[in-house]
């Protein structure tokens, strides 16, 4: 079946450190990947997609590439700042797009800290 | 545009009552969403519709749980009767492309 995997958090980093956060998926046919970002108390927010094999999806400084060969999607920042303590989902869409069924990560909190 | 309207916010009651959560998706969008969010599962999708139609329910856990969409503008999420393992918080999002998520209602079930 289609699935998500994503590391384990909490992770906690001090500002401008470098952050990874690993996602490896399993799916059936070529399924479009992303990564949403909850802020607490509030709901979702698309963070950065890919639709395909070697795209690179990027916003805010984040970064991440379909890897096929690995199938792999990870999130990566050069420097991460306060602001960017949240919980990051990594999922993937079964029809190639956002409009079906969406499968989520379990997420992984980051808290950064001054 | 507003976003994706969710009501109750917060929302808490006894075991047994009926509990409804209600949601206004974005305006021109086809998609709607129902998800729940608890530590112990994560994010689940419970059911989703296609202009108005429900399209794949398999999420919804039992007969307690029923979602309508009577028109494009709104959908309720139906809880009868609610029991404690049900509190959680529960997402509706909207989509004609990328979805997107309202701030959800948390649910707490005495």
């Amino acid at each position: 079946g289609n699935s998500v995997t994503q590391m384990e958090g909490p992770v906690t980093l001090s500002e401008e450190a470098f952050l990874t956060i690993n996602c490896t998926y399993t799916a059936t046919g070529y399924p479009s990947l992303f990564w949403y970002v909850q802020y607490p108390g509030e709901g979702l927010q698309l963070l950065l997609k890919a639709t395909k094999a070697d795209d690179k999806g990027s916003n805010k400084g984040f970064e991440a590439t379909y890897r096929k060969e690995t199938t792999s999607f990870h999130l990566e920042k050069g420097s991460v700042q306060v602001s960017d303590s949240a919980v990051y989902f990594c999922a993937l869409a079964v029809y190639g797009g956002s409009q079906g069924n969406l499968i989520f990560g379990k997420g992984t909190k980051l808290s950064v800290k001054p | 545009d507003a976003g994706v309207i969710q009501s109750p916010r917060h929302e808490v009651t006894e075991m047994g009552q009926e509990v409804t959560l209600r949601c206004k998706p974005i305006s021109g969008h086809d998609y709607l969403f129902w998800y729940r969010q608890t530590m112990m599962r994560g994010l689940e999708l419970l059911i989703y519709f296609n202009n108005n139609v429900p399209i794949d329910d398999s999420g919804m856990p039992e007969d307690r749980f029923s979602a309508k969409m009577p028109n494009a503008s709104f959908s309720t999420l139906k809880i009868q009767p609610s029991e404690p393992r049900d509190s959680a918080v529960y997402f509706c999002a909207s989509s004609s492309g990328e979805q997107f998520f309202g701030p959800g209602t948390r649910l707490t079930v005495l």
